[in-house]
């Protein structure tokens, strides 16, 4: 079946530092991949999607790369601010007939001043 | 602006007790979704339905129940048989307007069972 595995938080980091949360995955076929961001209290929204090999996903400064050969989709962020504090999730779309998407566990950004 | 409603933001059951979510979107999507969130669990799919007077269960759809009389609306029974129904409801949606594969969620209703 399909998966998503996404690094463990929660990960501290100071403002304007460099942002790496790691996404793997499995799963049959050519899977769509999103992240989703959650703020305190509030629901998932999209943050950015790729939707196929080597596709590049961006929003906000956030980017990442579908890569196809590593199975991963790793989000990335050159400089956060403390806005950025977040849960974020990593997510795939296998289609094929599903309606479902398949959610990372979630990793909690906290960025401090 | 086009969105999804989620109501009651917060709701306090006693066990034993049906309680009812809300859910209320006016994107006219086709689809909705309903998912359970856990601290350090990520989000689970309990039940959705692609069109209206039908619907599929999801991995955890035990103690719950759904209907979907209009495409509006798609709410949510944790019935007195779900175990431990304290969690985060997320409610989404999605259609062709945003891409089938990519979902709206509403707010959330935090539900406490005391």
């Amino acid at each position: 079946g399909n998966s998503v595995t996404q690094m463990e938080g929660p990960v501290t980091l100071s403002e304007e530092a460099f942002l790496t949360i790691n996404c793997t995955y499995t799963a049959t076929g050519y899977p769509s991949l999103f992240w989703y961001v959650q703020y305190p209290g509030e629901g998932l929204q999209l943050l950015l999607k790729a939707t196929k090999a080597d596709d590049k996903g961006s929003n906000k400064g956030f980017e990442a790369t579908y890569r196809k050969e590593t199975t991963s989709f790793h989000l990335e962020k050159g400089s956060v601010q403390v806005s950025d504090s977040a849960v974020y999730f990593c997510a795939l779309y296998s289609g094929a007939g599903s309606y479902q998407l398949t959610f990372g566990k979630g990793t909690k950004l906290s960025v401090i001043p | 602006d086009g969105g999804i409603t989620q109501s009651p933001k917060y709701l306090f059951r006693k066990e034993g007790q049906n309680v009812t979510l809300s859910c209320e979107q006016n994107l006219n999507h086709d689809a909705m979704y309903w998912y359970r969130q856990d601290p350090g669990q990520g989000l689970r799919l309990i039940y959705y339905s692609q069109i209206v007077n039908d619907f599929q269960k999801g991995d955890i759809a035990e103690g719950y129940s759904v209907s979907r009389e209009k495409k509006e609306s798609f709410p949510l029974t944790v019935t007195s048989a779900q175990k431990n129904p304290t969690a985060f409801y997320l409610c989404a949606s999605s259609g062709r307007s945003s891409g089938a594969n990519v979902l709206t969620f509403g707010a959330g209703s935090r539900l406490t069972v005391l």
